[in-house]
């Protein structure tokens, strides 16, 4: 079983939808969840931290944290056409400060 | 720019030259990253400093592979004898400390010719 795990899509939703993107973990201990989105051709953009369980909310996005069932989610409500790119899940393992991120799940929201 | 910086954005090599990547991080921020992505997947860590020091260099490849920080601030990422599986995204990130956000500056594309 890989560390980091996400759907490996692609995702389409339609313009005004919610977008729901998944991820689970291997490593018990892990302590830090974030994610990331990355347009194409460009670097990855932090836009989602979260450290407790629970739901956390900024905007649009929410993240959903599950330890018990090592499960982390990102929902992208009323979503728009420049949400489309590929959103990595990256958590700390082992206590340590390194990101192990998924492969990345690919969005496209359709206008 | 109040971001990380790296250069040069694009590098080509032919395969067997050395190479070097260098890394300016978010003023302040203690934590430094190299990361590695290939076309498709996410960045996969190579190494971590805090400050000068070299605290995991698990991720590095091979011993072809070299970092340093040797000030607590910029960071260099060596690659010595390139070959074409060197080919990638080479990624840096800079955290305020410990277990922070990491920021991503926006890459070196290297090609291994």
């Amino acid at each position: 079983q890989k560390e980091v795990e996400q759907n490996s899509g692609p995702l389409s939703v339609p313009e005004g939808a919610i977008a729901s993107l998944n991820c689970t973990y291997s490593d018990r201990v892990s302590q830090s969840f974030f994610w990331y989105r990355q347009y194409s051709g460009k670097s990855p953009e932090l836009i989602m931290s979260i450290y407790s369980n629970g739901d956390k909310e900024d905007g649009r996005f929410t993240a959903q944290l599950n330890k018990a069932s090592q499960y982390v989610s990102l929902l992208i409500r009323d979503s728009q056409p420049s949400d489309s790119a590929t959103y990595l899940c990256a958590v700390n393992v082992g206590g340590s400060e390194k990101l192990v991120f998924g492969k990345g799940t690919k969005l496209t929201v359709n206008p | 720019g109040a971001g990380v910086s790296q250069s040069p954005r694009y590098k080509v090599a032919k395969r067997g030259q050395d190479v070097a990547l260098r890394c300016d991080p978010i003023s302040g921020h203690v934590s430094l990253f190299w990361y590695q992505q290939a076309l498709g997947q996410g960045p996969e860590f190579l190494t971590y400093f805090q400050n000068e020091a070299q605290l995991d260099k698990s991720g590095l490849p091979s011993d072809r592979f070299f970092a340093e920080r040797p000030e607590g601030s910029v960071s260099t990422l060596k690659i010595q004898r390139t070959q074409q599986e060197d080919s990638a995204v080479y990624l840096c990130a800079s955290s305020f400390r410990h277990n922070q956000p990491q920021h991503f500056g926006d890459g070196t594309r290297l090609s291994i010719l």
